[in-house]
């Protein structure tokens, strides 16, 4: 595609329920990274995948966070019995090469009441 | 582990003032260097970068020159415009490791 897809764009879910965050990296990318952005806190690293393995899952803040890639193409970031604290702007990004230029697309804004 | 801090904001200047936004790392290899910045409503896009020392990456006014001796990657601008106004975010990734880690932004309001 011409650009990283995400979606949905917006999502408000309540206290236990689980979510799944999608994203379209650009064509030929192999590379595919997920960021949270939440106020204050800037632009937190939580996985990436080279291909569709994951050699970082470093960041993924509980064992409630998951995350999938098939298909060397299309990612889904699970959060399974969402608390308030997840809320937050999901960033999903993809790139020719690990480590290099990324290009991210415009966010999954997750809200749990 | 790699870090990286920058100054906090948020930044006011008045349009055509110099504008310097502090960047320092920490890294256990020799990383690239990167700015990213994320204008209102809009997504992440890369600025500029410099992938070894004393390399200065450059775009749209802005300068940010590789510093491995303070461990710092400032970003620079001359002459600041209203249209400036963003967030901006300095990012390393070290080699041998692909992960890509940001620091916390830094939000930049120009007035006219």
């Amino acid at each position: 595609g011409a650009g990283v897809s995400q979606s949905p764009s917006n999502k408000v879910t309540e206290k236990g329920k689980d979510v799944e965050l999608r994203c379209d990296p650009i064509s030929g990318h192999t590379a595919l990274y997920w960021y949270r952005q939440s106020l204050g806190q800037g632009l937190e690293f939580l996985i990436y995948f080279q291909g569709n393995s994951a050699p970082d899952k470093s960041g993924l803040p509980s064992d409630r966070f998951s995350a999938e890639r098939t298909g060397g193409s299309v990612s889904t970031l699970t959060i399974q019995r969402t608390q308030q604290e997840d809320s937050a702007v999901y960033l999903c990004a993809s790139s020719s090469n690990p480590g290099k230029k990324l290009f991210f697309g415009s966010g999954t804004q997750l809200s749990v009441l | 582990g790699n870090s990286v801090t920058q100054m906090e904001g948020p930044v006011t200047l008045s349009e055509e003032a110099f504008l310097t936004i502090n960047c320092t790392y920490t890294a256990t290899g020799y990383p690239s260097l990167f700015w990213y910045v994320q204008y209102p409503g809009e997504g992440l896009q890369l600025l500029l970068k410099a992938t070894k020392a004393d390399d200065k990456g450059s775009n749209k006014g802005f300068e940010a020159t590789y510093r491995k001796e303070t461990t710092s990657f400032h970003l620079e601008k001359g002459s600041v415009q209203v249209s400036d106004s963003a967030v901006y975010f300095c990012a390393l990734s070290d080699r041998g490791d692909d992960k890509i880690i940001f620091g916390k932004g830094t939000r930049l309001h120009i007035l006219p």
